[in-house]
């Protein structure tokens, strides 16, 4: 059964760091591309960052470009959302997703990141 | 930068049909946009239904279709069901990025 669980969200003050995992099971985690997507209180879809099967290829939203780090560590089966400079407009549920060639199947449950002084 | 867009809500009643559609603002989507469709209910993390434009997960019932309909992806649901009712988001790949949709609220009423 596919799993991804994500965890290290939490309330941190603004201009703070938080360091979100993805553990993944029940899959090749180094055969998929992965992703990370956020959603802020009551609103949409964004997402964040996506990171290549073998870290070959890394991409970023404009809106965490030059604050976030997205990494993996496919001998631990873990995605890493490295953040930093945080802002209060980061504040949402953290998910990470699978993705092989366009198709994203499975998400996470999801982690809560505050952003609040 | 791209900007995807869905109708804000819709509403349909149960065993009808409704489609909703996904526009970019860079032109027609295609099927090198890999269009995804996904559903969210409140509280639960998002569900995918449809990817590449068409393909159905699995676990995606059959009264899901995707397609491209006028330049849009479009997302047609047949014989809706009350448990249909959720928020629906498109998202598509345009240079390596991912695009999200607005998301279209639709009730079943």
């Amino acid at each position: 059964e596919v799993q991804l669980v994500e965890s290290g969200g939490g309330l941190v003050k603004p201009g703070g760091s938080l360091r979100l995992s993805c553990a993944a099971s029940g899959f090749t985690f180094s055969s998929y591309s992965m992703n990370w997507v956020r959603q802020a209180p009551g609103k949409g879809l964004e997402w964040v960052s996506s990171i290549s099967s073998s870290s070959s290829y890394i991409y970023y939203a404009d809106s965490v470009k030059g604050r976030f780090t997205i990494s993996r560590d496919n001998a631990k089966n873990s995605l890493y959302l490295q953040m930093n400079s945080l802002r209060a407009e980061d504040t949402a549920v953290y998910y990470c997703a699978r993705d092989l060639s366009g198709q994203v199947d499975y998400w996470g449950q999801g982690t809560l990141v505050i952003v609040s002084s | 930068q791209t900007v995807v867009t869905q109708e804000p809500s819709l509403t349909v009643s149960p065993g009808g049909t409704v489609t909703l559609t996904c526009a970019s603002s860079t032109g027609a989507v295609t099927t090198g946009y890999y269009a995804s469709w996904l559903q969210q209910k409140p509280g639960q993390a998002p569900r995918a239904l449809i990817y590449a434009t068409s393909d159905r997960h699995s676990w995606t019932p059959a009264r899901f279709s995707g397609s491209l309909l006028g330049g849009n992806a479009a997302l047609t649901l047949s014989d809706v069901q009350p448990e249909d009712e959720a928020d629906y988001y498109c998202l598509v790949f345009h240079g390596g990025v991912v695009v999200f949709g607005g998301g279209t609220k639709l009730t079943v009423l």
